[in-house]
């Protein structure tokens, strides 16, 4: 399967705990983007990379939340302290880089529950 | 308000009925649509692209009307297998060339026997 992968696939943690996802995107895809998407809504842009460089942050990503691509390959999103509300899947997008407007495509996503 | 606006649903429609979704977006800047459907626990998927001269795909044609900030979908001849959350998404291109997707809340479709 040559999609996106993202890991792991679902995670329980306590609050206060700190967690981290990785996303691989599509081979070869400059562009990666993180989405979050709690239940009854639509997905939320958190960020978005193109190679390594972090270009956009959302004002929803707190300052408990770091994202990094340092190779431009695969990228990790870190939350520090979890909140309850943080509870949310975590979307992860890769699109080729190549144009204005691309089609993204998107992982199976974190599932995230903090108790 | 939100950016994305849509109807939440659901709509049960029995099989083989034509549904319509509509959809408003807020902000005039917004440079592409789309379609998004999302299965009951997985990620979204490019259904289609929405173009203002209208476009179609099988049972499926999109319409956006700019003058209006509106976007609709309809399907027609629906299928059980159609049963999904129909996302209504706008586009703008980042600094980069990257693009921000902002989703409505989606549709529930229930396509019944």
């Amino acid at each position: 399967d040559t999609g996106v992968s993202q890991d792991p696939r679902h995670k329980i943690t306590k609050r206060g705990q700190n967690v981290t996802f990785r996303c691989d995107p599509i081979s070869e895809h400059n562009r990666l983007y993180w989405y979050r998407q709690t239940l009854g809504q639509g997905p939320e842009f958190l960020t978005y990379f193109q190679n390594e460089a972090q270009l956009e942050k959302s004002r929803l990503l707190s300052d408990r939340f770091s994202a990094e691509r340092p190779k431009g390959s695969f990228s990790t999103l870190e939350i520090q302290r979890t909140e309850q509300g943080d509870s949310a899947m975590y979307l992860c997008a890769s699109s080729p880089g190549a144009g204005g407007q691309e089609t993204q495509y998107f992982g199976p996503g974190t599932r995230l529950l903090v108790l | 308000r939100k950016e994305v606006e849509q109807d939440p649903g659901p709509f049960n429609v029995p099989e083989g009925a034509t549904v319509a979704f509509n959809c408003t977006y807020s902000n005039s800047a917004s440079q592409s649509f789309f379609w998004y459907r999302q299965d009951c626990r997985k990620e979204p998927k490019l259904l289609m692209s929405v173009y203002s001269s209208g476009n179609e795909d099988g049972r499926f044609t999109a319409q956006l009307n700019r003058a209006s900030q509106y976007i609709s979908l309809l399907i027609r001849d629906s299928k059980l297998s159609d049963s999904a959350t129909y996302l209504c998404v706008v586009n703008k291109i980042l600094t980069g060339g990257g693009n921000k997707l902002t989703f409505g809340t989606g549709t529930q479709l229930k396509v019944e026997l």
